[in-house]
């Protein structure tokens, strides 16, 4: 299996502060014929499922606000979200979808200081 | 828009079997796309559990290989998990969602496993 590792477990930024969370797969989830990442960010709250933000490591899926960018490439990858708000407080997880089973980071918990 | 709706028992007693069912609404199930079930423990991560595909190909955690089932009823648009011989550790939230990255998921259903 693959495994997907995520840094922080936590983070506390302020509002209006950038908010960067890592993810690292134990093997490359870019698959060369087509030169894409196979790999999704998601962010979820309390009692809700899983709301996908990026796919194929840097698309934003329709809807979702242009504060949140993902890059990388490989087993490095990077959420981002330019400036907090106070609806980003959160839990978000990555998830490679290049082989199954597919599999999912631990999670890291944002907040605001 | 594509909606997804689980449904079936909230409780299920040790070593019987959990099934739940998948209804899709707003689009065909028939559609290219991979079905899935996704499961969450109190308070813990997310672990894939399986998925089909409307053809009735299907690929499985191997952790749940030996237990778990999805099936897919084309005329009922609806898609469904059993899961047999279960234990505590089953307990979790079931969701439901579409495709190999997920852009469409159910509310999710509260599966707990006791006597």
């Amino acid at each position: 299996d693959i495994v997907m590792t995520q840094s922080p477990d936590s983070l506390a930024v302020s509002l209006g502060e950038r908010a960067t969370i890592n993810c690292k797969s134990s093997q490359s989830v870019l698959y060369s014929s087509n030169n894409k990442n196979y790999l999704a960010w998601y962010q979820q709250k309390p009692g809700q499922p899983p709301k996908l933000l990026i796919y194929w490591a840097s698309t934003r899926e329709s809807g979702v606000p242009d504060r949140f960018s993902g890059s990388g490439s490989g087993t490095d990858f990077t959420l981002t979200i330019s400036s907090l708000q106070a609806e980003d407080v959160s839990l978000y997880y990555c998830q490679q979808y290049y082989t199954t089973p597919y599999t999912f980071g631990q999670g890291t918990k944002l907040e605001i200081k | 828009q594509v909606q997804l709706q689980e449904s079936g028992p909230g409780l299920v007693k040790p070593s019987g079997t959990l099934s739940l069912t998948c209804a899709v609404s707003g689009g065909s199930i028939s559609n290219t796309n991979w079905w899935t079930w996704v499961r969450q423990p109190p308070g813990k991560g997310l672990e894939w559990v399986g998925e089909i595909y409307h053809s009735g190909s299907t690929n499985y955690n191997p952790s749940l290989q030996s237990r778990v089932t999805i099936s897919v009823d084309i005329s009922k648009n609806q898609f469904s998990l059993t899961l047999t011989s279960v234990t505590a550790a089953d307990t979790a939230v079931y969701y439901c969602a579409r495709g190999n990255y997920f852009d469409c998921w159910g509310q999710g259903t509260l599966v707990t496993v006791s006597s």
